[in-house]
């Protein structure tokens, strides 16, 4: 069956670290990923995209790599601060038209201390 | 803009009764998708709009019914709601969802049935 898994338990980091989450796939051919934050009580807000011919993609701190051989996608916010504490979302997107949505993984959430 | 506006934020109904959760964009996306959030289960898609005038069943259709009233309104319906409908939904849009373009979220309907 298709499976998305983000580690369920929480990531606790000191401020400054580099924090690295995990995003495994297992029978998904993706033709992107994409990466989404969530704050409690809020709506996903967007944050990366990576297609499957990229190995890695930045923005500021963020950086995601997508590994089509290991069918995992890592997102890594480096110095991070307490104000990145949230939930962070996978998600798949196909080239299929017959489905045009992604598909979520449930998240991981990220503490991040002072 | 706006973005993507659903009401009502928070409802309570009683087991059988009916509702209607409404939700309106105003980015001229084509796409627009009803999901659910339930602890420790991510984001499911619950139905979506590849442009107005077509709806598709997603992962978790079961007693729910939408409508794509015009390009930027999709509401759905629960016709006889059950505890198990008890979630957190989410509408989304998009512009063209199968070339990864970002879906943009509203700020969640929190639904309790009693």
């Amino acid at each position: 069956s298709q499976k998305i898994e983000q580690n369920s338990e929480a990531l606790n980091i000191q401020e400054g670290k580099t924090a690295t989450l995990t995003c495994n796939y297992t029978n998904y051919s993706p033709a992107y990923l994409q990466w989404y934050r969530q704050d409690p009580g809020r709506g996903p807000v967007f944050l990366l995209l990576i297609r499957e011919n990229e190995k890695e993609k930045r923005k500021e701190r963020l950086k995601v790599t997508f590994d089509t051989t290991l069918k995992q996608s890592l997102f890594h916010i480096t110095a991070s601060q307490p104000a990145d504490s949230a939930t962070y979302l996978c998600a798949l997107g196909v080239m299929d038209t017959g489905r045009r949505a992604l598909t979520f993984g449930s998240g991981t959430r990220l503490q991040v201390q002072p | 803009n706006a973005g993507v506006t659903q009401t009502p934020k928070f409802q309570v109904l009683k087991t059988g009764q009916s509702m209607t959760l409404q939700c309106a964009q105003d980015m001229n996306h084509n796409s627009m998708y009803w999901y659910r959030q339930d602890p420790g289960m991510g984001l499911r898609l619950i139905y979506y709009s590849a442009s107005e005038g077509t709806t598709d069943k997603g992962e978790v259709p079961n007693g729910y019914n939408v409508s794509r009233l015009n390009k930027r309104e999709f509401s759905l319906r629960l016709e006889s709601a059950a505890p198990s409908q008890t979630s957190v939904y989410f509408c989304a849009s998009s512009s063209f969802p199968a070339s990864g373009n970002t879906i943009y979220f509203g700020e969640g309907s929190w639904l309790t049935v009693v």
